[in-house]
């Protein structure tokens, strides 16, 4: 069946550039999470949405991060001015709403060098 | 804040052999309890769940009981196989922050 869908499975950048990840949740799923997962780490999360708007934005790290929903189904995250700090596997999780188990996408592996 | 404590890894273990992982927590109210796996080159997946105290979440033969006298949801596994190899973490999500807060994970290697 269709799971959680994140492109690209990898990103390899330089430091400076502007990149966007995407996600798209398991089809009627109104609720999607970011989280960033260091090496050696557990997830940590970045921002959730319910629909459209983002819920809880509490976890991004600083203003050069950024993310959308705008029709409530796929999502795109943002980094501008990327450093090397931000490489990470990016993770992407969707759920039928508040309290329903969350369903993880297999990550997007962005490196900055 | 909310916040997960597992033991740190790896551990390895003889086919067969019973498996714990502990785990203990620190919330405000009465949080959801997981535990995921991610098994090499896949995405996280849930194993199980405990959504109050007492209860216990099963499955593939791994349990964990909720255990708010301890703030504690170890995970337990009578007989090892191979295919358990894995980064298991334990997780939780407290009521009205649906955000799930993980702990660092740890790595089972089960070898035959």
């Amino acid at each position: 069946g269709a799971g959680v869908s994140q492109t690209p499975s990898n990103k390899v950048t330089e430091k400076g550039k502007y990149v966007e990840l995407r996600c798209d949740p398991i089809s009627g799923h109104t609720a999607l999470y970011w989280y960033r997962q260091s090496l050696g780490q557990g997830p940590e999360f970045l921002i959730y949405f319910q629909g459209t708007g983002a819920a809880d934005d509490s976890g991004l790290p600083n203003d050069r991060f950024f993310a959308v929903r705008p029709e409530g189904s796929v999502s795109t995250l943002k980094i501008q001015r990327t450093e090397r700090g931000d490489s990470a596997v990016y993770l992407c999780a969707s759920s039928r709403g508040q309290g329903q188990p969350q369903h993880f996408g297999d990550g997007t592996r962005l490196s900055i060098l | 804040g909310d916040s997960v404590t597992q033991m740190e890894g790896p551990v390895t273990l003889s086919e067969e052999a019973f498996l714990t992982i502990n785990c203990t927590y620190t919330a405000t109210g009465y949080p959801s309890l997981f535990w995921y796996v991610q098994y090499p080159g896949e995405g996280l997946q849930l194993l199980l769940k405990a959504t109050k105290a007492d209860d216990k979440g099963s499955n593939k033969g791994f349990e964990a009981t909720y255990r708010k006298e301890t703030t504690s949801f170890h995970l337990e596994k009578g007989s090892v196989q191979v295919s358990d190899s894995a980064v298991y973490f334990c997780a939780l999500s407290s009521p009205g922050n649906t955000p799930l807060v993980f702990g660092k994970g740890t790595r089972l290697s089960v070898i035959a």
